[in-house]
This record gives C-alpha cells, structure tokens and sequence, in this order.
C-alpha cells in the first residue's frame, strides 16, 4: 500500500511568511508524528497525535509552530512569520495503534527561508 | 551533553567490508532501540528493531544492544555499494504508538565498490 505522503517535498519561502506543510498518514494509522531534522542532525520530535487530538506538542519549539489533524487522518504543520532558522527538513510519520509498532516516515518537506 | 551521541563520520569502507557502527545514550529510561537508513533526500527507513540486551540478526545486518554499558551497535557485514547511505541509531522509553523517539545525529556510511 501507499507509504507516508507529504507535500510540497520542497518549499521556499521569505522571511516573515506564513506556511502550511500536509502529511498523508498510511491509512488506518491512528498515531502521526511530526519531526524535524536540520542539516547533519538527526530528526527531532516536534509533535504527536492520537486521533484527532494532539497527545504530546512538547517539541514545538515556539508559538510559532502550529499543527492539525481535524479529521483523525491528514495533518497539517503551520509555521507563522517564518524565519531562516527554520530551514530544515520536516518530517512526518505514522504508526498504527498500541503495540511495538515502529515508525514509518514519509520523505519530507525541505523548507528553506530565504 | 545530548542524551544520545553517535560516532562521527563519515565513514569510507571498501565493498565487503564489515561495518560497526555505535551509539552511546545517557538516559536509562530508554527501553526501545532502532536503527534507521537514510539515503540522500529520502525519510528514515527503519532496518532494525530491539527492545532487550543482547544481539539480534536479520541477514547482513546485525543490532547489539548492551544496556548496563548504555550502548548500541549495529554490524554490517559484507557491505555493498547500496549500504551507502546516513545510518540514525533512535531510542525511545516507550513502546508502540505512544514512543516519541530521541535520534543520533547520524553517521554517512559510503562502501566504495
């Protein structure tokens, strides 16, 4: 079946706009995760959703980083009056409900603002 | 001190070499243990998944978790040119859909043919 889809798979914007970056989770995956890995780093936790509602937003760096999934299934990660410090690579993974399920990322959106 | 330090690389071997590739963490919490592969603009691609200390094998690939010395490796024997790629060890203290997973910075492997 389809994998993770995450669109645009690069963005680039000007400092001070506003973004919006969408996650297709592998269908019937309840949890959705969102990470977001910078240049020679590894991914860092941003935020995670069980269902509709966001379980754990401990990694949001700022209030300027919002996301959404409405609807239990597609997510959404909003970035407001982006600044270039938020260039980077962010992903988005999915895993089924309970038990030793890993992880299955999608190939991420490269953001870069200029 | 970040809570979970990898090797640096990068790190240049010859096809049929056998790799080792380590990751030391700080936090005992951790129960979970993965190593994930990512190849040039892709996302991680899990290969290997431990939960206790020991060893546990699938194919070339081999995952060694020794938790009383907080460190993992993962073994790659007779590497091919494909094994080129970033290697991420992750750890997470909780299992299943509700893990939120604490990443290595990540190692660039290249197997030159």
């Amino acid at each position: 079946g389809a994998g993770v889809s995450q669109t645009p798979s690069n963005k680039v914007t000007e400092k001070g706009k506003y973004v919006e970056l969408r996650c297709d989770p592998i269908s019937g995956h309840t949890a959705l995760y969102w990470y977001r890995q910078s240049l020679g780093q590894g991914p860092e936790f941003l935020i995670y959703f069980q269902g509709t509602g966001a379980a754990d937003d401990s990694g949001l760096p700022n209030d300027r980083f919002f996301a959404v999934r409405p609807e239990g299934s597609v997510s959404t990660l909003k970035i407001q009056r982006t600044e270039r410090g938020d260039s980077a690579m962010y992903l988005c993974a999915s895993s089924p409900t309970g038990g030793n399920s890993p992880l299955h990322f999608g190939n991420g959106t490269r953001l870069t603002v200029t | 001190q970040k809570e979970v330090e990898q090797d640096p690389g990068p790190l240049s071997v010859p096809e049929g070499a056998i790799v080792s590739l380590n990751c030391t963490y700080s936090n005992s919490a951790f129960q979970y243990f993965m190593w994930y592969r990512q190849y040039s603009r892709k996302g991680p691609e899990l290969l290997m998944y431990t939960y206790s200390s020991g060893n546990k094998e699938d194919g070339r690939f081999t995952a060694q978790v020794d938790k009383s010395s907080k460190y993992i490796s993962l073994f790659i024997r007779d590497s091919q040119p494909s094994d080129s790629a970033t290697y991420l060890c992750a750890m997470s203290a909780v299992a299943g859909a509700n893990s939120k997973l604490t990443f290595g910075k990540g190692i660039t492997l290249s197997v030159r043919p």
